[in-house]
């Protein structure tokens, strides 16, 4: 069956520091790939989208993606977190259509 | 970019009513629309897809009688949850595609007491 999975369920990190979000895919063909964020109470906020073509994704925020074929491996990171980045991060995939399929989600927790 | 909106954000209800959520493409058709639900520090799981004109196709698992769902038009979708209990309360999501994206509406909390 197809599945997003994202291993850590939360993730503290001190502020100023780097950050890697990890997400693996299980699918039959390379799906469209994607990054949400959601602060609480709110809805989502897409970060970045992979759909083919050059594996490192630029998104909004300072966020970058890594596509590894590979390793079915869709890593969110970003340089240096600050305060405000604390949120819920979800990992998404979709095939055909625009239904998504998302991960369980991990919980960024941003320390001073 | 394409917007989606939601209304309404948050609605509390009594036990035993009906609440009606819509969600509209402000500036694009959408034939396709979803609509998914949110539990507490859980993901967003599929709730069904609403077609333009046709039936909705739901997925396994929800009560297509609890939650119904129209798409009378090209630019809104309503989900009805019907006989609302307090397990109905949730974080519901609807998002609809364009070109090859899908964007999302806001969210709308309902509480059921």
């Amino acid at each position: 069956a197809q599945s997003v999975t994202q291993p850590d369920i939360h993730i503290t990190v001190s502020e100023g520091a780097s950050l890697e979000l990890r997400c693996n895919y299980s699918y039959g063909a390379t799906p469209y790939l994607f990054w949400y964020v959601q602060s609480p109470g709110q809805g989502l906020q897409l970060l970045l989208k992979y759909f083919s073509g050059d594996t490192l994704v630029q998104g909004i925020k300072g966020f970058e993606a890594e596509f590894k074929r590979s390793q079915s491996s869709f890593n969110l990171r970003k340089p240096s977190v600050h305060w405000s980045d604390a949120a819920e991060y979800f990992c998404a995939a979709r095939n055909s259509g625009y239904a998504l399929n998302f991960g369980k989600g991990t919980s960024l927790l941003v320390t001073p | 970019g394409a917007v989606v909106s939601q209304h309404p954000s948050w609605v509390i209800c009594k036990s035993g009513t009906s609440v009606k959520i819509e969600c509209r493409s402000l500036d694009f058709q959408a034939t396709t629309m979803f609509w998914y639900r949110q539990f507490p520090k859980q993901s967003l799981m599929l709730m069904a897809t609403s077609n333009e004109g046709s039936k909705a196709t739901y997925e396994q698992g929800v009560e297509k009688d609890k939650f119904l769902i129209n798409h009378a038009s090209l630019t809104l979708s309503t989900l009805t949850v019907t006989s609302a209990h307090p397990e109905d309360s949730s974080f519901y999501i609807c998002s609809a595609g364009r070109g090859i994206e899908a964007f999302f509406g806001q969210g709308t909390r309902l509480t059921v007491v």
